[in-house]
């Protein structure tokens, strides 16, 4: 158990619609980032939030937002889903924003879009 | 740009016998971390390793062991041994010294038969 939590564990809807996956990092964490993992992807880089800040962006869509709460948790929202954003969805934890940092990630969120 | 190939999609081995797991990267920074992560059929990210690009030591750990070479920008993996346990994808990542999220690799699928 990583210490990093993530809710929901699966989340079927349909495309249009939004979601919203939350997560809580490990004790004592500062960053929190967001990777999506699908088939055709790999594992991308989402955004990043370091101490309620925004720190870093990857390959976010518009459609996605993010932002890190005063208690630290996170929530990734999603909007007018499409097919195509059916992936994983892991939030990870690290104690600071340096890359050197190991990040630690949470069991993930499972999107179906249908 | 930073870029991680792990050119071996799926290996499939017989319990026992050792493995090795390649893992090429590149990178401009001058500073970097890579890492290893095991993903098993549950689904987890579980932290392996970290070796920043200073430490050119292999490092052994158990039956894991890691093999850095800046002059081949390669960072190995071997399982010794392997045992069915040892079944996951295994991910390789790069951190630059100037960035703050992980680049994955594809991954390599690890298959470990009885």
């Amino acid at each position: 158990d990583s210490g990093v939590t993530q809710t929901p564990k699966h989340l079927i809807t349909a495309t249009g619609q939004r979601v919203t996956l939350r997560c809580s990092p490990r004790s004592g964490d500062l960053s929190v980032y967001w990777y999506q993992q699908s088939l055709d992807q790999g594992l991308q880089f989402l955004i990043q939030y370091y101490n309620g800040e925004e720190r870093a962006k990857g390959n976010i869509l518009e459609r996605f937002s993010a932002q890190q709460f005063p208690d630290l948790h996170s929530e990734l929202n999603l909007s007018s889903l499409e097919l195509g954003d059916s992936a994983l969805y892991f939030c990870a934890s690290s104690a600071t924003s340096e890359s050197y940092n190991e990040q630690f990630f949470g069991p993930g969120t499972r999107l179906t879009v249908l | 740009a930073q870029k991680v190939t792990q050119a071996q999609t799926e290996i499939s081995v017989v319990e026992k016998e050792d493995v090795t797991l390649d893992c090429v990267y590149e990178t401009r920074d001058t500073t970097y971390y890579l890492f290893w992560y095991k993903q098993p059929p549950s689904g987890e990210l579980v932290f392996l390793i970290r070796r920043n690009s200073f430490d050119e030591q292999n490092e052994i750990s158990g039956r894991y062991s890691w093999n850095f070479q800046k002059s081949t920008s390669s960072f190995n993996f071997t399982i010794t041994a392997s045992q069915v346990v040892d079944s996951a994808v295994y991910f390789c990542a790069l951190s630059g010294f100037s960035g703050y999220a992980l680049n994955f690799g594809k991954g390599t699928s690890l298959l470990v038969t009885p």
